[in-house]
């Protein structure tokens, strides 16, 4: 089965420029999580979805975060505007339900920010 | 609050020596256990889990016990290859808490010919 899809790969900006991610979770997952990993630091979750729904966005920064799944399926993060210290990558991750079940993750986004 | 705290890295190792990463974790309630590793240009993969105390999780000749007396869960390993090279990432999710995933900072292995 595809993977968890995730673009793009790399990204560079200025501060204060805005930018956007996209990913395509694993076919039949009803749950999709965003996750910010900076450099030297285990991922932190910042938003996770069930089906269209937010379960959890207690760690996303809402004045510059947002995220958006519509049709319950793809889903984009943007950042706008960014700072130097949003540099990080962006993983992406899809589970079947909600629950204690396993979570897959794509390659992720390289966002560096200038 | 739940926290994952790991050994830093990174480890070196000979091929074919044993390997021990520490992970030792706080939760406030009931957690579930996992190691993800992470090779290098891909993303995150789930390496093992366990969901109860004494359980053990294995995969690819990697072990962890869910120790609930000694709140650990390391990873072990008798005999590393140098494809084992990658950073490896201790988690926890809390039964009931949406499957959100706390992690440890990550242990950079290195083995070596």
């Amino acid at each position: 089965e595809a993977g968890v899809a995730q673009s793009p790969r790399y990204k560079i900006i200025e501060k204060r420029q805005s930018v956007a991610f996209w990913c395509n979770p694993i076919s039949g997952h009803a749950t999709l999580y965003w996750y910010q990993q900076i450099l030297g630091q285990g991922p932190k979750l910042l938003i996770q979805f069930q089906n269209n729904g937010v379960v959890d966005d207690s760690q996303l920064p809402k004045d510059r975060f947002s995220a958006e799944r519509l049709k319950g399926v793809d889903s984009t993060l943007k950042i706008q505007p960014a700072k130097l210290e949003d540099s990080a990558v962006y993983l992406c991750a899809s589970s079947f339900r909600t629950g204690n079940t396993e979570a897959f993750f794509g390659q992720g986004t390289r966002l560096t920010v200038v | 609050g739940n926290s994952v705290t790991q050994m830093e890295g990174p480890v070196t190792l000979s091929e074919e020596a044993f390997l021990t990463i520490n992970c030792t974790y706080t939760a406030t309630g009931y957690p579930s256990l996992f190691w993800y590793v992470q090779y290098p240009g891909e993303g995150l993969q789930l390496l093992l889990k366990a969901t109860k105390a004494d359980d053990k999780g294995s995969n690819k000749g990697f072990e962890a016990t869910y120790r609930k007396e000694t709140t650990s869960f390391h990873l072990e390993k008798g005999s590393v290859q140098v494809s084992d090279s990658a950073v490896y990432f201790c988690a926890l999710t809390i039964t009931g808490g949406g499957n959100k995933l706390t992690f440890g900072t990550g242990t950079q292995l290195k083995v070596e010919l």
